[in-house]
């Protein structure tokens, strides 16, 4: 079975911070996503990585970055986290032939 | 303009009793790819079900069931005598042949089923 984690079930941080979301698959995918979920909006890409050291920009990837720095981790930044990024952030992987995307239990993230 | 659509936002059902779940897609290419997918209050989106354009049979998995019909553009989902189980907030979503990786979701109905 495909696994991907998440660091972090819950975090709660202060605006302004710097704030890391890590996830982590099992599966030796080439790609994972990054998405946002709001109430009313569903899901929404923020950025994809389709290879280590390889980025897209997704729909809404303003205030935010990525690093993938090796295949199995995919590192989401908010450089200088805002309310309006309080949100649940949910990482996706699957292999490049097969647009299955396996998805990870999501971060609920709240910027005070 | 929305490519996907879940006009129901919330529904609630007893117990056994049977529920459609709406998905109407938008999209100019010939060659794409349907999803569904459940999200329990665990959080994790399970994957349900994809049908490519060009397969137009409808499915049957257990208690679920799928309608596509490319005439009206729809995907719609129903859950067969259901259960507290069922009780999920699910997603259509909508992958193109020409961004194969790109999904455009719906906002997601959520099912609430009552004892």
């Amino acid at each position: 079975d495909v696994k991907v984690t998440q660091s972090s079930r819950y975090l709660v941080k202060r605006t302004g911070e710097k704030v890391f979301l890590e996830c982590v698959q099992d599966m030796d995918h080439e790609n994972m996503f990054w998405y946002r979920q709001d109430p009313g909006l569903g899901l929404r890409l923020i950025y994809f990585s389709y290879d280590v050291k390889m980025k897209e920009k997704g729909d809404i990837p303003e205030g935010y970055s990525v690093s993938r720095e090796k295949k199995e981790r995919f590192s989401l930044i908010l450089e200088s986290a805002s309310t309006n990024q309080t949100s649940m952030y949910l990482c996706a992987s699957s292999l490049p032939e097969d647009n299955e995307q396996f998805f990870g239990p999501g971060t609920r993230l709240t910027v005070l | 303009a929305q490519k996907v659509t879940q006009a129901q936002t919330e529904i609630s059902v007893v117990e056994k009793e049977d529920v459609t779940l709406d998905c109407v897609y938008e999209t100019r290419d010939t060659t794409y790819y349907l999803f569904w997918y459940k999200q329990p209050p665990s959080g994790e989106l399970v994957f349900l079900i994809r049908r490519n354009s060009f397969d137009e049979q409808n499915e049957i998995s257990g208690r679920y069931s799928w309608n596509f019909q490319k005439s009206t553009s729809s995907f719609n989902f129903t859950i067969t005598a259901s259960q507290v189980v069922d009780s999920a907030v699910y997603f259509c979503a909508l992958s193109e042949a020409t961004n194969f990786n790109k999904f455009y979701f719906g906002s997601g109905t959520k099912l609430n089923v009552k004892p």
